[in-house]
């Protein structure tokens, strides 16, 4: 199975600020990665897929990067909204896998 | 637009068996797999299982092999996740997904609001 490790599981911003989080790949899953947000009590919600492609109805503010093994998500200026853990998933080969997570807390 | 509800969560005693459902609208169902992806109390996303968009292909997570079963009901429009020999660390939300791509895999693009299992003596 195909490992992911998320990086840093936690982190602490101000609204404003450019963040980025990296996801590993233990092997090649070429750009079969998505990234997903989720609040607390509520569903994932789908960000970007394709490692890149940003899902209908998201924030431009989202971009994704990488391919292979390493891939990054990045929010370009934090707004009160954004503070929730990030999710990223390789569906490059079953069966998938998700990261740990990364929660993004007001500093 | 793409809804996706989940049902059948509850209480339910080790080693007893439960059946959850998700029922689908807004877009065509037969065209799409499905995902159940699972998550403990304060813990991380744990993918489950996916099912083709014609129920010919199934894929499941070491964790569930064997005890969990995803099977979809087209003239319902209804995908279900059979559990049985439930475990205290089953205890969960269980999410459906619809899967992105028509005719193949993908990733998961609309998600469920979820339904709470809890395994408890």
């Amino acid at each position: 199975d195909i490992q992911m490790t998320q990086s840093p599981s936690s982190l602490s911003a101000s609204v404003g600020d450019r963040v980025t989080i990296t996801c590993r790949a233990s092997q090649d899953i070429r750009s079969f990665l998505a990234w997903f947000q989720q609040k607390p009590g509520k569903a994932p919600r789908s960000l970007i897929y394709y490692a890149s492609s940003l899902q209908g109805g998201v924030s431009a503010k989202f971009s994704g990067s990488g391919s292979g093994t390493d891939f990054n998500l990045t929010i370009s200026s934090l707004q009160p909204e954004d503070f929730a853990t990030y999710f990223c998933q390789q569906y490059n080969s079953h069966p998938l896998t998700f990261g740990g997570g990364t929660k993004v807390e007001i500093k | 637009q793409v809804q996706l509800v989940e049902s059948g969560g509850g209480v339910v005693q080790p080693g007893k068996s439960l059946r959850l459902s998700c029922a689908a609208s807004g877009f065509t169902f037969v065209r799409h797999g499905f995902h159940w992806v699972r998550q403990a109390p304060g813990k991380g996303l744990e993918w489950l299982a996916v099912i083709s968009f014609d129920g010919n292909s199934e894929y499941y997570a070491d964790s569930v092999k064997g005890r969990f079963s995803i099977s979809r009901d087209n003239s319902k429009n209804t995908i279900y996740l059979q559990m049985n020999s439930l475990r205290d660390a089953d205890t969960a939300v269980y999410y459906c997904a619809r899967d992105s791509k028509e005719y193949r895999f993908g990733y998961s693009d609309y998600w469920g609001q979820g339904t709470l299992v809890t395994v408890s003596s």
